[in-house]
Order: structure tokens, then sequence, then C-alpha cells
């Protein structure tokens, strides 16, 4: 089945250590997203790549950091300069070109630091 | 980037039909309107997109007017499991690092 995977569902992390969130597609879908979801608020961008070996931040990439080395993955690192990490965590991944493509959303990672 | 208001939150009826509205004034000529569906601790899940008059998938319609200031959501004979939150974006080519998920409505359907 084609689709994009999140693991782990659930991640518990001690406050200062770094964490890294998987995310793979299988789609062949270009570009790629981070959005963060704070419980009863909307996503929030994080950062989005277009291209391999290429990424942007979104609109609170402080504290987090991305890699793009192959099509198919694009994991977001939690930094321990990320003042308040627990939150919900979806990747995303889209066709690029033309009208506004749909977003595909992976099932999420649950991360709390403690 | 066009920003969008909807209701926060919406009641309903299982087999009510359910519209949900979305305003976004400052819409651009090439901006396309989308809407998505997410249940808790959930990805969203596109449900459908139109750039003028009407659209309709298996799942619901969508209407938007011809000044494109706003756009309904038409969700046709509710049951439990449409219970979720509805988000609204606006974009055109080239937005997906753009677009803007709000609050979105909270529809709560009940028996």
């Amino acid at each position: 089945d084609g689709g994009i995977t999140q693991s782990p569902k659930y991640l518990f992390r001690k406050e200062g250590q770094n964490v890294t969130l998987s995310c793979e597609q299988n789609l062949n879908h270009d570009a790629m997203y981070w959005y963060r979801q704070d419980p009863g608020q909307g996503l929030r961008l994080i950062y989005y790549s277009q291209i391999v070996n290429d990424f942007q931040k979104g609109d609170i990439a402080e504290g987090y950091s991305v890699s793009r080395e192959k099509k198919e993955s694009f994991p977001l690192t939690v930094t321990s300069a990320q003042k308040n990490p627990t939150a919900f965590y979806l990747c995303a991944s889209s066709m690029e070109g033309g009208r506004p493509d749909t977003q595909y959303f992976g099932p999420g990672t649950r991360l709390t630091v403690l | 980037l066009a920003k969008t208001t909807q209701p926060i939150s919406m009641d309903s009826y299982e087999g009510q039909e359910v519209n949900i509205t979305c305003s976004h004034n400052n819409i651009a000529t090439n901006d396309y309107i989308t809407w998505y569906q997410q249940f808790p601790s959930q990805g969203p899940r596109f449900i459908i997109q139109g750039y003028k008059t009407k659209v309709t998938n298996e799942v619901a319609s969508l209407f938007i007017p011809a000044d494109r200031k706003s756009s309904t959501l038409s969700l046709p004979r509710v049951s439990l499991s449409d219970t979720a939150v509805y988000y609204c974006l606006v974009g055109g080519v080239g937005s997906q690092g753009n677009l803007i998920f709000g609050k979105g409505t909270k529809l709560s359907v009940k028996p």
C-alpha cells in the first residue's frame, strides 16, 4: 500500500535531549512537510522540502532541524533548544506543480518531554 | 496569503445536512479552496477542493459563489463518524509551504 508513515506513535524524552522523528513516504511525492499541533489548535508549519537536499523554514522552525537526503524520507530533529517540545507532530507529502495538490498526512507522533 | 474565518464549532444530529461556511475575503485570482477533515490524534484528510461554482464528490459538496469571498462545505446526512474538525484552506500554485491551517470548525454530531 502506498502511504506515509511516522514512527514512533508515542515518544517520551527527558528535557534537554535531542530526539528525531521519522517520516517516510512511498507515494513518489516531491514535497514533504512537518507540522506541529498543540491541543485545540490548528497545524503550524515547521519545515518543508520541495526537493531532495533542499528545505525551507516554516513559521516555527526555531529549535528544530531537518534533512532531506532521500526523496522518501524527511526526518525531524527536535533539539534541546526547542523550549516547549511537547506536542503532536504531523508529517505530510504532496506532488508539486499545477493546482494546489492534496497533502497526504501520516498518523502523527505524539512527543512528550518529561 | 488569503486568511480564512470559520465558526469555531457546530452541532448537528445524525441524518441532517451540515453546511460549514468559510470566509476568505482577500482570496487571490489563482487561489483554490481546499477542505480537510481531522479526527482526534490523526492526521488531516483531504475532503474536497474547488475554484468556483460547485464541486461534488462522494463525500461532500463545495459551493463557491461568483465573488469567491466565501465557500460552503456541505455534508449530506451526517453520521456520528463525521464528528471531527474541518479546516478550510486557501492557496494557489506554489503555496504548499504557506498553507494555513487555522483552528478549524469542530463539528459534533449527536444521535
